[in-house]
């Protein structure tokens, strides 16, 4: 079946950029997702791309996709501390539409 | 802003008892969810519908049970509840299509 995976955690210094990496298996992955949650809340869509394009830019965020490689990343520019959360990325391919995630990168802003 | 609604927040019972976790939506949506998610943070999807009188078994064996006779409704019951069951329990609803999910703020549930 398809399989999402991520780095569990990831640290970094308040300022710097952030780079959180996914890797997919499913080569008919339509929509590639990016999700945010935060302690004790349910997840939140950041940004999403289409299997059809190479880069999304939204605001602080920008997300890029190797297809051929099923490599996607989502860097977060000049990261703060409230954006210490954990981010999950998921694919959805064509039929059921249902998104698989991954386990979820833990982002640590240091002050 | 989603407008998905989750009840209780917290729940803490006995063993054998019998739950409902409520979830409700306002959008609209066909397609909704449930998804337990671990200690370790991975989301297991559970049950998921595609509109009213359909529900369907997710990728994770679950005890539970759900029903959707309303659009807006998609409640998950556990008949007796047990310390297995301890987690966080998650919905979420998309249209139809390869929609966004949109996400409640969840249950987390504590079986003594």
């Amino acid at each position: 079946g398809e399989d999402v995976e991520q780095s569990l955690f990831l640290s970094v210094r308040e300022g710097d950029s952030s780079v959180i990496n996914c890797t997919y298996t499913d080569s008919s992955s339509t929509y590639l997702y990016w999700y945010k949650q935060e302690p004790g809340a349910g997840l939140q869509l950041l940004t999403y791309i289409f299997s059809n394009m190479d880069m999304k830019q939204d605001q602080s965020l920008t997300v890029l996709l190797n297809k051929k490689d099923k490599h996607l990343s989502l860097r977060i520019a000049d990261t703060q501390t409230g954006d210490s959360a954990i981010y999950f990325c998921a694919e959805a391919s064509g039929g059921s539409y249902i998104p698989t995630f991954g386990r979820g990168t833990s982002l640590i802003v240091h002050p | 802003e989603a407008d998905i609604y989750q009840t209780p927040r917290y729940l803490v019972i006995g063993t054998g008892k019998k739950i409902t976790l409520e979830c409700s939506q306002t959008m609209g949506h066909d397609k909704m969810y449930w998804y337990q998610q671990d200690p370790g943070m991975e989301l297991h999807l559970i049950h998921y519908s595609y509109g009213v009188n359909s529900t369907e078994k997710g990728d994770l064996s679950s005890e539970s049970t759900v029903s959707r006779i309303r659009t807006e409704h998609f409640p998950l019951t556990i008949e007796s509840a047990r310390p297995s069951h301890t987690s966080q329990y998650l919905c979420a609803s998309s249209e139809q299509g390869a929609d966004t999910q949109y996400f409640g703020p969840g249950t987390r549930l504590t079986v003594l």
